[in-house]
């Protein structure tokens, strides 16, 4: 069964616009949600990470946005520029202890256009 | 920096045979773990190992087995490979107690 699901599946967004990715989770024990970043034939990367106790972090053009009671997060890119095409993935961490992996959403493809 | 090493980085493999997918890290993290990455079905955990001799099942654990004789490394084999099991392997790691994983380049196998 699926606990993080991720939507788009794909997004095209023209340069200077705002990129956003929508993930939810039925988990409530989650405890730690992260976003990465993959570039073709890369492994993904750690881009910005969120814990629920807060509603938003932000970092750069980069900014999570969290929703604890709707079990929801976004990942929001302002300003969005042909180098941020690349596919992200939301995941979640269980918080039980023993509990450390990660589960991934399906992930968005996102094409950045001049 | 190395990090994460993967090899080999691809491979095209007869169904039927025996492989091993080669990890290793130099970060010194307890944690590490191998996903498989297959088009519109994101990365799916296949096993885990949060300490050195000590290992788990993820999500899609059949076909798949592990080893962890030390914090270093972290062997992913296919006894019997299956063309279902053609995709992409990354091995990652983690401090224990983080979120946040470090993975290597990936080794895409092809079973034919």
């Amino acid at each position: 069964q699926q606990q993080v699901k991720q939507s788009p599946q794909s997004l095209i967004v023209q340069k200077g616009g705002i990129s956003i990715i929508n993930c939810a989770y039925e988990n409530t024990a989650f405890d730690y949600f992260p976003w990465y970043q993959q570039f073709p034939g890369k492994g993904p990367a750690l881009l910005i990470a969120i814990r629920p106790d807060v509603s938003e972090k932000k970092e750069g053009r980069f900014t999570i946005s969290f929703n604890k009671s709707a079990k929801q997060f976004s990942l929001h890119i302002m300003d969005s520029q042909p180098g941020d095409s690349a596919t992200y993935f939301c995941a979640a961490r269980g918080a039980r202890a023993g509990s450390y992996q990660l589960t991934f959403g399906k992930g968005t493809k996102l094409s950045v256009i001049p | 920096i190395a990090g994460i090493t993967q090899a080999p980085t691809s491979q095209i493999l007869a169904a039927g045979r025996r492989m091993t997918l080669r990890c290793t890290q130099d970060m010194r993290h307890n944690a590490m773990y191998w996903y498989r990455q297959d088009l519109g079905l994101g990365l799916r955990l296949i096993h885990y190992s949060n300490t050195a001799g000590t290992t788990g099942k993820g999500e899609v654990p059949d076909g798949y087995s592990v080893s962890r004789a030390n914090t270093d490394d972290f062997p992913l084999t296919l006894a019997s490979a299956v063309p279902s099991q053609t995709s992409v392997y990354f091995c990652a790691s983690s401090a224990m107690t983080t979120g946040e994983l470090f993975f290597g380049e990936g080794s895409r196998l092809t079973v034919l």
